[in-house]
C-alpha cells in the first residue's frame, strides 16, 4: 500500500486566496483525521471522520476552515480566505481501528502551507 | 479536559540511554502511545501501552506507566544517531487521540 497520500506537498499562496488540501487515506481504513502542526501550538486535531461522517470538528479554528469526505478514499480541507497565521504543516492521518482496540493512526507526509 | 505535556528538548550522547517523560490529565484514557516524527515526515507509531499495564518492553524501548500520577515515560537504550527525532506522547480511548507537544531528541555522536 502507498500509505496516506497528501497533495500538494508544498503550497505558497497569498493572503485572501482559497487553499484546498487533499488526502487519500489508506484503502480499507474507515477513520480520517486532519491535524495542523506549528511551532507555537504543536500538533492540533482539526476534525475527524468515521465512515465518511464528521464526528468532531471542534478543533476547526474558524468558519474559514471546512472539511469534506465525499467518499471513503478522498477528503479535502479548504481554507477560504487564507491568512498568514494559517501557515503551518497540515497532516492527514487514517486509521482502521474504531472501537475495541488501540488506535494506530497512519500519517501522511504533510502539506506545508505558506500564506504570504 | 484532555491535556498532554512534555518537555520540549532532550540532548543525549550516542550510546547513552534517553528518557522522555510525559504527563496527561485524562484518567479515562484506555491507551497511551509514543509516536516518532523524523524531519520532514509525518508521525509514526513507535509503541503503545494499555492503561492497565505498568510496563512494556520492546527491544531497545521501555515504556513505564504510572497511572496514579498520570505519568508516562519512554526509555531508549543505547541511543543511536538515527533516534534523533521528535517524540510525541499521546493518550486516548477508542476514537480520537490527544497528542502532546513533542520532545525533540538530539543525539550527539
Amino acid at each position: 500500500d502507498a500509505g496516506v497520500i497528501q497533495s500538494p506537498r508544498h503550497e505558497v499562496t497569498e493572503m485572501g486566496q482559497e487553499v484546498t488540501l487533499r488526502c487519500k487515506p489508506i484503502s480499507g481504513h474507515n477513520s480520517l483525521f486532519w491535524y495542523r502542526q506549528t511551532m507555537m501550538r504543536g500538533l492540533e486535531l482539526l476534525i475527524y471522520f468515521n465512515n465518511n461522517v464528521p464526528i468532531d470538528d471542534s478543533g476547526m479554528p474558524e468558519d474559514r476552515f471546512s472539511a469534506k469526505m465525499p467518499n471513503a478514499s478522498f477528503s479535502t480541507l479548504k481554507i477560504q480566505p487564507s491568512e498568514p497565521r494559517d501557515s503551518a504543516v497540515y497532516f492527514c492521518a487514517s486509521s482502521s481501528r474504531w472501537g475495541g482496540s488501540y488506535n494506530e493512526q497512519f500519517f501522511g507526509p504533510g502539506t506545508r502551507l505558506t500564506v504570504l | 479536559g484532555e491535556d498532554v505535556e512534555q518537555s520540549l528538548f532532550l540532548s543525549v550522547r550516542e550510546g547513552d540511554s534517553s528518557v522522555i517523560n510525559c504527563t496527561y490529565t485524562d484518567s479515562s484514557s484506555t491507551y497511551l502511545y509514543w509516536y516518532k516524527q523524523e524531519p520532514g515526515a509525518g508521525l509514526q507509531l513507535l509503541t503503545y501501552i494499555f492503561s492497565n499495564m505498568d510496563m512494556k518492553q520492546d527491544q531497545r524501548l521501555t515504556v513505564l506507566l504510572n497511572k496514579k500520577d498520570k505519568h508516562l515515560s519512554l526509555r531508549i537504550a543505547d541511543t543511536q544517531t538515527g533516534d534523533s527525532a521528535i517524540y510525541f506522547c499521546a493518550e486516548g480511548g477508542y476514537q480520537k487521540v490527544t497528542f502532546g507537544t513533542g520532545t525533540k531528541l538530539q543525539v550527539i555522536p
